[in-house]
């Protein structure tokens, strides 16, 4: 069965530091992606990891995929009070596309 | 810029009665999904659809649900007999490229 665990669960941060969420996941997968997710709301498409090596970068947002280690990052520079959200990574596996979600990290930053 | 939309956002429904909850994916996307999220926990798929039938469930999803693709843009989420259990954000979602495109959600309220 494959499991995919994030930490740290929960992140309570200043402004302007820097910080990094990890996500393993247990068997070999296709492809890793990171959503972010506000209070009460969808959840939204921030990064999709494809292959090993990986690196993708969106403002102040860096995810990186190491498939060896089953291991990606998602690395936060100089956060603002604007990331405060609930972050989660998934995988999914074969052909199907379901995805496999961590159970996410609460991001707070504080200013 | 397309996107996948859900009706109703709110439903609140008594324990026993059955609910559907629609989405409308879009247009030129081929699978679909159905995923839960129990308040403050992590996303868990339910099914998912391809070529007009299902391609996979997961344990959740028992004799009390059912999807249907009743005319070329509608999905539906079927719950027989509502559990309180029940009681979540289901969110439709559909693939394009590798990205799943999600849906702003249901929340489902059974009392």
């Amino acid at each position: 069965e494959l499991k995919v665990e994030q930490n740290p669960l929960f992140l309570s941060m200043q402004e302007g530091k820097n910080y990094t969420i990890y996500c393993n996941y247990s068997t070999t997968s296709d492809r890793l992606y990171w959503y972010r997710q506000d209070p009460g709301k969808s959840l939204e498409s921030l990064f999709v990891l494809l292959s090993n090596g990986a690196v993708k970068q969106e403002g102040r947002l860096m995810a990186s995929l190491d498939t060896k280690a089953r291991l990606s990052t998602l690395h936060i520079t100089a956060a603002v009070h604007d990331l405060s959200a609930t972050y989660f990574c998934a995988v999914d596996r074969g052909s199907n596309y379901k995805l496999t979600f961590g159970k996410g990290t609460l991001l707070t930053v504080n200013p | 810029e397309p996107e996948v939309t859900q009706t109703p956002s709110h439903q609140v429904t008594q324990m026993g009665q059955e609910v559907i909850l629609r989405c409308v994916p879009i247009s030129n996307h081929l699978y679909f999904y159905w995923y839960r999220q129990i308040l403050g926990q992590k996303v868990e798929f339910l099914v998912s659809f391809y070529n007009n039938e299902i391609s996979e469930k997961s344990e959740i999803f028992d004799d009390q649900f059912s999807v249907e693709r009743p005319d070329g843009s509608n999905f539906t989420l079927k719950i027989r007999s509502t559990k309180l259990e029940d009681s979540a954000m289901y969110f439709c979602a559909s693939i394009s490229s590798y990205e799943q495109y999600f849906g702003p959600g249901t929340r489902l309220t059974v009392t």
